[in-house]
């Protein structure tokens, strides 16, 4: 299908380390979110890309993360020197652009994350 | 900071039972939706709701958003064992203009 995927599906690192996590967003959507989910919780927004705009990064919790998004489709989130609390689930969603849809976005399955 | 209040956080019960699980906020929102999550997969979206008091019904569930636009209701009758997940609520507009606020989610389980 057309959904929205990401890479890898799951991730063990070792404390200390970088790591990258991949979303392909559904072609067209404008914009792109970034969530953390801790087991069986709620969503803790992470950052948000809306076309050509700067992105709000005011979720990110600390400097250690980051994200970009290339060519307004792809998007990467970095997490520099993993600590054992960044171990969670992180979802992206896209949606289409802003005033057809009420901020309904659209999920992908997500990538487990596991500092060791 | 909008937040929004979901209770209660966990729900088991047998099937055929009924059950309402609320999304309380001091806000208000343009809109609110409902998603379910099941474990291993993202949220998947079931309504959105826009209305002042608009009720919207999907097959035994039912949606209520209320009058001023700071809290709705999920009820589900004669739950099922498929009904199982992670049901999460989202709103919409306000300060956080492009932005979902997410409850912190109901983890509801349906013995058969």
């Amino acid at each position: 299908g057309a959904g929205v995927s990401q890479s890898p599906s799951n991730k063990v690192t070792e404390k200390g380390k970088d790591v990258e996590l991949r979303c392909d967003p559904i072609s067209g959507h404008t914009a792109l979110y970034w969530y953390r989910q801790s087991l069986g919780q709620g969503l803790e927004f992470l950052i948000y890309f809306q076309g050509n705009s700067a992105p709000d990064k005011s979720g990110l919790p600390s400097d250690r993360f980051s994200a970009e998004r290339t060519g307004g489709s792809v998007s990467t989130l970095t997490i520099q020197r993993t600590q054992q609390e960044d171990s969670a689930v992180y979802l992206c969603a896209s949606r289409p652009r802003l005033g057809g849809s009420y901020n309904e976005q659209f999920f992908g399955p997500g990538t487990r994350l596991t500092v060791l | 900071t909008q937040l929004l209040e979901q209770s209660p956080q966990f729900l088991s019960i047998q099937e055929g039972e009924n059950l309402t699980v609320y999304c309380n906020s001091s806000s208000v929102f343009s809109s609110l939706q409902w998603y379910r999550q099941e474990p291993g997969e993202g949220p998947v979206l079931l309504v959105t709701v826009v209305t002042g008091g608009e009720v919207k019904k999907l097959k035994r569930l039912t949606f209520q958003f209320g009058d001023a636009r700071k809290d709705s209701s999920l009820h589900i009758t004669a739950a099922q064992p498929g009904d199982t997940g992670l049901y999460l609520c989202a709103g919409a507009g306000g300060t956080s203009y492009g932005k979902l606020t997410f409850g912190q989610g109901t983890i509801l389980t349906v013995h058969p």
